[in-house]
């Protein structure tokens, strides 16, 4: 199957700092990804999809200032949490559907673990 | 709409007994359903999958049942491994096409030696 490489896998930072998350799909295209973040023993909760070169669309409720995404290019989609503080610990997972013959999986990356002391 | 649970109900197996996870999903018109397998500090990992107009698919050691009458999706797992313990998430999509997938609250199986 398709691979998504998601990096950091995990990161401690200082309050009010910024943090940048990578997903990379490395043997495909992906026009779309998708970013979810999940708390512990709970589901996975979408942010927002990401759409290369344009704007990304945010759920609501999630803090598109806070939550900066940026899609550059085919394969590769960033996350900065900006100005980070305890409350936006948590797990990041971003995910990207491969498409072609109504393939419609979506394949997730290994997720960032977000400390912010 | 989406169904996110407050609570992971959890499924304790024997090791070699099979498995069976529930999930119950919310939109009539999904047409595609996915289960996934997430490890502790992993994300998820793909299993199988199923379209509308399928009722059963069969995996290795896998299978999926669909019944769109009572959108009721199951998961059974055959000789229950301990590498199968994990949580595992029903995803469905609402719309044909790039549409994200809403998942289930999830089911954590702790399989016993």
């Amino acid at each position: 199957g398709a691979v998504v490489s998601q990096h950091p896998s995990r990161v401690i930072c200082k309050s009010g700092t910024s943090v940048k998350i990578e997903c990379r799909s490395l043997d495909f295209q992906a026009t779309t990804m998708f970013w979810y973040r999940q708390f512990p023993k709970k589901s996975l909760m979408l942010m927002a999809t990401s759409n290369e070169g344009s704007k990304a669309t945010y759920e609501q409720g999630v803090e598109k200032d806070k939550f900066l995404i940026n899609h550059a290019s085919l394969t590769l989609s960033t996350l900065t949490v900006t100005s980070a503080h305890p409350e936006d610990s948590s797990f990041y997972i971003c995910s990207a559907r491969e498409h072609g013959h109504g393939n419609e999986k979506l394949f997730f990356g290994s997720g960032t673990q977000l400390s912010v002391l | 709409g989406e169904s996110v649970g407050l609570h992971l109900p959890t499924l304790s197996v024997q090791e070699g007994d099979n498995s069976i996870i529930n999930c119950a999903y919310s939109n009539s018109a999904s047409d595609y359903f996915i289960w996934y397998k997430q490890e502790s500090g992993k994300g998820p990992q793909f299993i199988i999958d199923i379209r509308s107009n399928m009722d059963k698919r069969q995996g290795q050691r896998v299978t999926v049942l669909l019944n769109k009458t009572v959108k009721h999706l199951s998961l059974q797992i055959a000789a229950t491994q301990p590498g199968d313990s994990a949580v595992y998430f029903c995803a469905e999509n609402p719309n044909s096409g790039n549409t994200p997938l809403v998942f289930g609250k999830g089911t954590r199986l702790s399989v016993i030696a």
